[in-house]
């Protein structure tokens, strides 16, 4: 596609459900990135994968996060028994390689109520 | 800790003004700086990078410059429009253990007075 696409826009759950959040990367990046962006803070690197391949799951904040990538294309990002504390921006990222510029999608905002 | 930082958490300039943003890195051996904007509601959007070798890279109506020696990096924007009014944040890679993320700055939010 034209650019990197997220789903849903916005989630609101409750406390303890589990969410998938969705990111269409732009077409041909072999690499993609999640971040996350609390209220009015800087984005903080959760994971990346090179093809389908996350060498380091080390950014995830804890071991209620996953994230996979299928077919080298689109990534799911799930939060397992989410928390009041994850509430914050989720964005994707896609780029042509490593060390690429990477290009940022609008992002999925959650609410953990 | 922060690893990438700005000066100023928010600045104002007058329209048609020069605005010049900073920001400073703290790992000597980051190879690739990026400046992203950020429109409220929206996710980054790609501004201008540069890598360690160059020391200036030009865009349009923006610069950037890297001081390597004091670990320092700007942005400087020409004859700003109302349009750039958005948080501009700075970007290092920093390849620890094959993590390829970008380390962010917590952003400088530019505001341009009419």
């Amino acid at each position: 596609g034209a650019g990197v696409s997220q789903s849903p826009s916005n989630k609101v759950t409750e406390k303890g459900k589990d969410v998938e959040l969705r990111c269409d990367p732009i077409s041909g990046h072999t690499a993609l990135y999640w971040y996350r962006q609390s209220l009015g803070q800087g984005l903080e690197f959760l994971i990346y994968f090179q093809g389908n391949s996350a060498p380091d799951k080390s950014g995830l904040p804890s071991d209620r996060f996953s994230a996979e990538r299928t077919g080298g294309s689109v990534s799911t990002l799930t939060i397992q028994r989410t928390q009041q504390e994850d509430s914050a921006v989720y964005l994707c990222a896609s780029s042509s390689g490593l060390q690429e510029t990477q290009y940022f999608g609008p992002g999925t905002r959650l609410l953990v109520l | 800790g922060e690893s990438v930082g700005l000066h100023l958490p928010t600045l104002s300039v007058q329209e048609g003004d020069n605005s010049i943003i900073n920001c400073a890195y703290s790992n000597s051996a980051s190879d690739y700086f990026i400046w992203y904007k950020q429109e409220s509601g929206k996710g980054p959007q790609f501004i201008i990078d540069i890598r360690s070798n160059m020391d200036k890279r030009q865009g349009q109506r923006v610069t950037v410059l890297l001081n390597k020696t004091v670990k320092h990096l700007s942005l400087q924007i020409a004859a700003t429009q109302p349009g750039d009014s958005a948080v501009y944040f700075c970007a290092e890679n920093m390849k620890s253990g094959g993590a390829d993320g970008l380390t962010f700055g917590k952003g400088t939010h530019l505001i341009i007075q009419p």
